[in-house]
């Protein structure tokens, strides 16, 4: 039964500090998006990569937040240093989109289980 | 400006009665529209995907409808039963984009047996 996977699942550490999140995306999906999701602000994009190329990171705040693909199997979000405001859940997906311009095929995503991330 | 409601962010009905939940989008054109199940602690599930040339889709006890015109997805749940409690959010996928998926709030839904 194929599924995302992230790591850590839970994550509490101290404002300053660094925080890396993991994601194995499903085998054979090109498409890979990392996701912020807060009460507030609900579930918002923050990069995502197609064939491990990123394509667009605007959601995240460029200074402290990177995210890399370094191979298919593993893509990877940094914050550095943390913050309080930081604290949330951080969902990676990844899916399959086929195609270009107008004759893109867009398919579902499949999320994973998320991290959870508390900043003191 | 660019944005996406759905209707409330609670709805609490009896087992057995259709739930009808409401996305509503303002100055975007979706090519897809699609609805995610997400229940606590866990990332959403995918449920439905409609593109913008259906105006309906169905799977086993969910309907999605799709009105481009009023702009307007309705996902309903026919004989809802306490299993279906949880937090459905509906995403738009642009056309021309790479996929990314622009997200309600969320509808958390509540079937009482």
């Amino acid at each position: 039964d194929a599924r995302v996977t992230q790591t850590p699942r839970h994550k509490v550490t101290e404002m300053g500090q660094e925080v890396t999140m993991r994601c194995q995306p499903i085998l054979g999906h090109n498409t890979v998006f990392w996701y912020r999701q807060t009460m507030m602000q609900g579930l918002e994009l923050l990069a995502y990569f197609r064939n491990r190329a990123p394509l667009d990171d605007s959601g995240m705040p460029k200074d402290r937040f990177s995210a890399e693909m370094p191979d298919a199997t593993l893509a990877t979000l940094k914050i550095q240093p943390s913050e309080p405001r930081d604290s949330a859940v951080y969902f990676c997906a990844s899916g399959l989109v086929l195609g270009s311009g107008g004759h893109t095929v867009y398919n579902e995503q499949f999320f994973g289980p998320g991290t959870r991330l508390t900043v003191l | 400006s660019q944005k996406i409601e759905q209707n409330s962010e609670a709805l609490n009905i009896q087992e057995g009665k259709t739930a009808t939940l409401t996305c509503n989008y303002t100055n975007y054109s979706p090519a897809y529209l699609q609805w995610y199940r997400q229940d606590p602690g866990r990332g959403p599930v995918f449920l439905l995907l409609i593109r913008e040339n259906e105006k309906e889709k169905r799977k086993e006890r969910l309907k999605v409808t799709f009105d481009t015109t009023l702009k307007q997805s309705l996902f309903h749940i026919t004989a809802s039963q306490p299993a279906d409690s949880a937090t459905y959010l509906c995403a738009l996928t642009l056309g021309g984009s790479q996929g990314n998926l622009i997200f309600g709030k969320g509808t958390k839904l509540s079937v009482k047996p």
